[in-house]
């Protein structure tokens, strides 16, 4: 079964340190993936999506993830982390073999920023 | 681009009485919605699919008759909760796709129902 696991429900990093958040998924068809973000009551924000080509994907506020295909996984990584990082993250799987491409969410890891 | 919003952002209803959700594609047409339902503090839960002009596709243990989802035009869907009850009480989130790439969702900022 195609599914996504997000290991750590909750992240401590200093502010500054590197940020290191953890998908990874199990699927047997190419997948889809995506890291968004979100704030308190407030929607999801694409982060960055991989679909094709290039396995190390940069994306908004320095973000940046790698698909390694290997080890089915997808983290995500900012090399130093800012106050405003602070929020929930949620690494997201999609898939087209049923041209459906529903989404496969984590459960999703809660980034808190120390000063 | 690729914006989507909500309306409202937060609604208080009483127990018994419906509520209606809109949700907007602003800056292009949506083929594709989906409707999600977030409990605190954990992930998102796909509530339905819908595409414009056809009926919605419910995901299982989601009852179609109580969430009742319209996608009349490219740019609106709506999620009307019927007969609401305190256990409705979540945030409702939709997502829209037609813009990016089939496999790209945009999604709304959301929508706090509280049911009392």
């Amino acid at each position: 079964a195609q599914s996504v696991t997000q290991l750590g429900s909750h992240v401590s990093v200093s502010e500054g340190a590197l940020v290191l958040l953890r998908c990874n998924y199990s699927s047997s068809v190419p997948p889809y993936l995506f890291w968004y973000v979100q704030y308190p009551n407030q929607g999801l924000q694409l982060l960055l999506k991989y679909t094709t080509g290039a396995t190390l994907v940069k994306g908004i506020n320095g973000f940046e993830a790698e698909f390694k295909k290997s080890e089915t996984s997808f983290h995500l990584t900012k090399p130093s982390a800012h106050m405003s990082d602070a929020a929930e993250y949620f690494c997201a799987v999609t898939f087209g073999d049923s041209g459906t491409y529903k989404y496969i969410f984590g459960t999703g890891t809660r980034l808190k920023v120390l000063a | 681009g690729a914006v989507v919003s909500q309306h409202p952002s937060w609604v208080i209803c009483k127990s018994g009485t419906s509520v209606k959700i809109e949700c907007r594609s602003l800056d292009f047409q949506a083929t594709t919605m989906f409707w999600y339902r977030q409990f605190p503090k954990q992930s998102l839960m796909l509530m339905a699919t819908s595409n414009e002009g056809s009926k919605a596709t419910y995901e299982q243990g989601v009852e179609k008759d109580k969430f009742l989802i319209n996608h009349a035009s490219l740019t609106l869907s709506t999620l009307t909760v019927t007969s609401a009850h305190p256990e409705d009480s979540s945030f409702y989130i939709c997502s829209a796709r037609g813009a990016g790439g089939p496999e790209v969702q945009y999604f709304g900022p959301g929508t706090r129902l509280t049911v009392t």
